[in-house]
């Protein structure tokens, strides 16, 4: 059964300690991306990969952090520095196939820090 | 700087109604747009791609219009029912090349079914 996994679907932590939302996909995708999702904001690009042990900002990367050491796993660290991490955060992966492609996305993370 | 908008937070229809959704952008030159549904707590899921050299998509009930003139797609749900209740978002990609697959997503439209 192919897909992406986030986990856990539900997260509670408490403010100043980092914690680590897992993303793990088995479509052979080349490229990952990390999102958070905010009531009335859409989808924000908090960083991406298009190839192992690399990767790049995207638009809100300040007090997050990512590692790609395998073409399946992306995971992403919410650092104490980040102001507002509450929020719904989605993994997406994608491959360019036939001169297109489209994003395919994991169930999400709902991260409440408190 | 670039901007996607989508026409409105809400939209309701009657049962049966075709739906139309508006995606606008400024200061943008996609060479694709995209359109997903996202369900309450769910991941977005992919629906439609069309190019910027083709005026009309269509998919069973949807259909899609881009015109790169009025930097504006219409996504349209014909013979509405109530499970095509989501959130639709439209996602603007800048190339058509491999190596730059950022894509920039609108906030969404809610769109409700009513029976």
């Amino acid at each position: 059964d192919g897909g992406i996994t986030q986990s856990p679907k539900y997260l509670f932590r408490k403010e100043g300690q980092n914690v680590t939302l897992s993303c793990e996909q088995n479509l052979n995708h080349d490229a990952m991306y990390w999102y958070r999702q905010d009531p009335g904001q859409g989808l924000r690009l908090i960083y991406y990969s298009q190839i192992v042990n690399d990767f790049q900002k995207g638009d809100i990367a300040e007090g997050y952090s990512v590692s790609r050491e395998k073409k399946e796993s992306f995971p992403l660290t919410v650092t104490s520095a980040q102001k507002n991490p509450t929020a719904f955060y989605l993994c997406a992966s994608s491959t360019w196939t036939g001169g297109r492609y489209e994003q395919y996305f994991g169930p999400g993370t709902r991260l409440t820090v408190t | 700087s670039q901007k996607i908008e989508q026409n409105s937070e809400a939209l309701n229809i009657q049962e049966g109604k075709t739906a139309t959704l508006t995606c606008n952008y400024t200061n943008y030159s996609p060479a694709y747009l995209q359109w997903y549904r996202q369900d309450p707590g769910r991941g977005p899921v992919f629906l439609l791609l069309i190019r910027e050299n083709e005026k009309e998509k269509r998919k069973e009930r949807l259909k899609v219009t881009f015109d790169t003139t009025l930097k504006q797609s219409l996504f349209h749900i014909t013979a509405s029912q109530p499970a095509d209740s989501a959130t639709y978002l439209c996602a603007l990609d800048p190339s058509a090349n491999f190596g730059n697959e950022k894509l920039t997503f609108g906030t969404g439209t809610r769109l409700t079914i009513i029976p």
